[in-house]
């Protein structure tokens, strides 16, 4: 069973303020994602990573990067925050010879206030 | 735009009954369309998936109904438990791999 930790679980952040949401998975899943999930959109992609040192945009990537330093780890960096990115973060792990499945983490609460 | 659309936002069914939530899509290069199944305080889940070249796909409880002609499928819940009750994400990709578009999600409630 794939396993995608997330932290923190909750955040309340600052507006302007730097927020770093991290993500970590030991199945060594070559792709990655950061999906951000709001009532009436969805699961809406903001980053993905084909592996250690890439990171590609999504479809909303505006105020987010990404950082994926190895192949376990993947952050999204919101480096001015503001109340529109208060939302629900979830992190994927996948690896496309795999079915294409997706194994999702927690999730992680943000409150821009 | 939403590539990828669930009509219902909600659908409330009794016990036992047939629980059928639609998807449709825009993009005729999707070839892979997996459900997820989401219950409150977690992540999306893989309930079941089906490749365009299937017209069904079925994995105990669960059926997928594939039209490739129409750009429609539907998920049906037979003998719907109130364990069931979650929302289900019906999401696309194509062929070649590249990251999956989710549609909006259907609220399902089994009443028992």
């Amino acid at each position: 069973e794939a396993a995608v930790t997330q932290s923190p679980r909750n955040k309340v952040a600052v507006t302007g303020g730097k927020v770093t949401l991290s993500c970590n998975q030991t199945n060594n899943h070559n792709n990655m994602y950061w999906y951000r999930q709001d009532t009436g959109h969805g699961l809406r992609l903001i980053h993905y990573s084909y592996g250690a040192g890439s990171t590609e945009k999504g479809d909303i990537p505006d105020g987010y990067k990404a950082s994926r330093p190895s192949q376990e780890n993947f952050s999204l960096i919101l480096e001015l925050a503001t109340p529109s990115q208060t939302s629900v973060y979830f992190c994927a792990s996948g690896d496309p010879g795999a079915q294409d499945t997706q194994y999702f983490g927690p999730g992680t609460r943000l409150l821009v206030l | 735009q939403q590539q990828v659309r669930q009509s219902s936002q909600s659908l409330t069914v009794w016990e036992g009954e047939t629980a059928i939530l639609n998807c449709s899509y825009e993009n005729s290069a999707f070839d892979y369309f997996p459900w997820y199944q989401q219950f409150p305080g977690e992540g999306p889940a893989l309930l079941i998936a089906i490749r365009s070249v299937s017209d069904k796909k079925e994995d105990g409880r669960f059926t997928i109904f594939f039209n490739k002609r129409e750009k429609n499928l539907s998920l049906h819940i037979k003998d719907s438990q109130p364990g069931d009750s979650a929302t289900y994400f019906c999401a696309a990709s194509p062929y070649s791999g590249t990251y999956q578009r989710f549609g909006t999600g259907t609220k399902l409630q089994v009443v028992p």
